[in-house]
């Protein structure tokens, strides 16, 4: 298995405060990516980072930030939680792009509930 | 806009028998696709993949095939077995896309005993 780690592994917090998600790789990726999972959506995109201090939006980007200080590690940060953020959250690594190397790796989840 | 779409929600099958999952996609730029396998409580795990020069890819039990005109994959199972029961995913990408990967719904396969 692909060295990522998610913390914390469940979260329960209230709506209106601050929530960070950390994703650590020992695999020495460049890419990384959030996800969030939601039934009847299958998973989505919120952030990605092709490169220490490079990240873009994805689909679902709105209420969410994210910051990679690090090769290692990709931080996901909810400034404000809404109970519409309660989902199942994953973070992926792959090594870029080209044939053999689009494969994204996951990690074990984040199951954050907004009450 | 739902560029990648897994029409059927569930799927039940006999063991030993073959299972079919599906998926259809919209988007004429994407050049691969992925099969990810996911059970409770863990993340996806990646199954096999299929370029799009190729339409067929073949791993053990999994064989992925490829209808580019279609714009339709699909993901035989032969035979099926109890331990394969999970969410399967489809996913495709672009090349010029950064290696982004756009999901289809899913469909959760059940294998009977």
């Amino acid at each position: 298995d692909a060295g990522i780690t998610q913390s914390p592994r469940h979260k329960v917090t209230e709506t209106g405060t601050p929530v960070t998600l950390r994703c650590h790789q020992t695999e020495n990726h460049r890419y990384m990516y959030w996800y969030r999972q939601d039934p009847g959506h299958g998973l989505r995109l919120i952030h990605y980072s092709y490169g220490v201090k490079d990240t873009d939006k994805g689909e679902v980007s709105d209420g969410y930030s994210v910051s990679r200080s690090k090769t290692e590690d990709f931080l996901l940060t909810l400034e404000s939680a809404t109970s519409s953020q309660t989902s199942v959250y994953f973070c992926a690594i792959s090594e870029g792009r080209g044939l053999g190397k689009n494969e994204q790796f996951f990690g074990p989840g984040t199951r954050l509930t907004v009450l | 806009d739902q560029q990648v779409k897994q029409n059927s929600p569930s799927l039940s099958v006999q063991e030993g028998r073959i299972s079919i999952l599906n998926c259809d996609y919209t988007n004429s730029m994407f050049d691969y696709f992925l099969w990810y396998k996911k059970y409770p409580a863990e993340g996806p795990t990646f199954l096999i993949s299929i370029s799009s020069i190729k339409d067929k890819n073949e791993d053990g039990r999994f064989t992925v095939f490829l209808n580019k005109s279609a714009k339709h994959l699909s993901l035989h199972i032969v035979p099926s077995q109890p331990g394969d029961s999970a969410v399967y995913f489809c996913a495709a990408s672009a090349r010029s896309n950064t290696g982004k990967l756009i999901f289809g719904q899913g469909t959760t396969l059940q294998v009977k005993p």
